[in-house]
């Protein structure tokens, strides 16, 4: 079993939809990162958090530690937020352990 | 204001060559990491530097080596490159061992062995 696991592996949506994508660990950790990553490969750090709610815009990230549980929204999706959406954990050590990914497509 | 460089964006090689991947970063931060990145694996951790000349071996180190001779930058080399590692390399770095500190990526290098 990973260490990381995303749900869903890949969402198709219509403009305007809200979207959530949700990451839960298995292991103790400092911090949770959520990445996007868009074609042609760079990645682009989000959110870090280690407990509550962050929001920037129009996403929002949540992390409940009892549950080793959080997850990414979108309000009011557009085809630019098409991309690829990572959640990696950093535990007691220095690097990070990142889940496979959420491809994610918006249709206009 | 690029933070996290790495020399290529596609690179072709022949099987059996020796290859250099570079990685700048100029933030000073004390940790440089290589990932590769595979379709259904997600990124994977080859190794990872937290000083000059420090190396750690990642999960999947075997075939590659790294050099950190200054701490702007990180090399990772593949010794004789086979086709298996054809895949998207990632290098990343962030302050030292602050869970808080968010890490920053480069672009990516996308490495074809022929």
């Amino acid at each position: 079993k990973n260490e990381v696991e995303q749900s869903p592996q890949n969402l198709t949506a219509q403009e305007g939809e809200f979207i959530t994508i949700n990451c839960s660990y298995s292991v103790g950790i400092s911090a949770l990162h959520w990445l996007q990553q868009h074609p042609g490969g760079g990645i682009v750090s989000l959110f870090m958090l280690s407990s509550g709610k962050k929001k920037h815009g129009r996403l929002i990230a949540t992390i409940n530690i009892q549950e080793k549980h959080s997850s990414l929204h979108i309000t009011a999706s557009h085809p630019r937020d098409s991309a690829v959406y990572i959640c990696a954990v950093r535990g007691a050590a220095r690097q990070l352990t990142f889940g496979s990914g959420t491809q994610l497509t918006v249709l206009p | 204001d690029v933070k996290v460089t790495q020399s290529s964006r596609y690179l072709v090689k022949r099987t059996g060559e020796k290859v250099f991947l570079e990685c700048v970063q100029d933030m000073d931060h004390e940790n440089m990491f290589w990932y590769r990145q595979d379709p259904g694996l997600g990124l994977r951790l080859i190794y990872f530097s937290y000083d000059v000349k420090m190396k750690e071996k990642g999960d999947i180190p075997e075939g590659y080596s790294v050099s950190r001779e200054k701490k702007e930058r990180f090399s990772l080399i593949l010794e004789s490159a086979s086709t298996n590692q054809t895949s998207m390399y990632l290098c990343a770095s962030s302050f030292r061992d602050r869970g808080l500190y968010e890490a920053f990526f480069g672009q990516g290098t996308r490495l074809t062995v022929v």
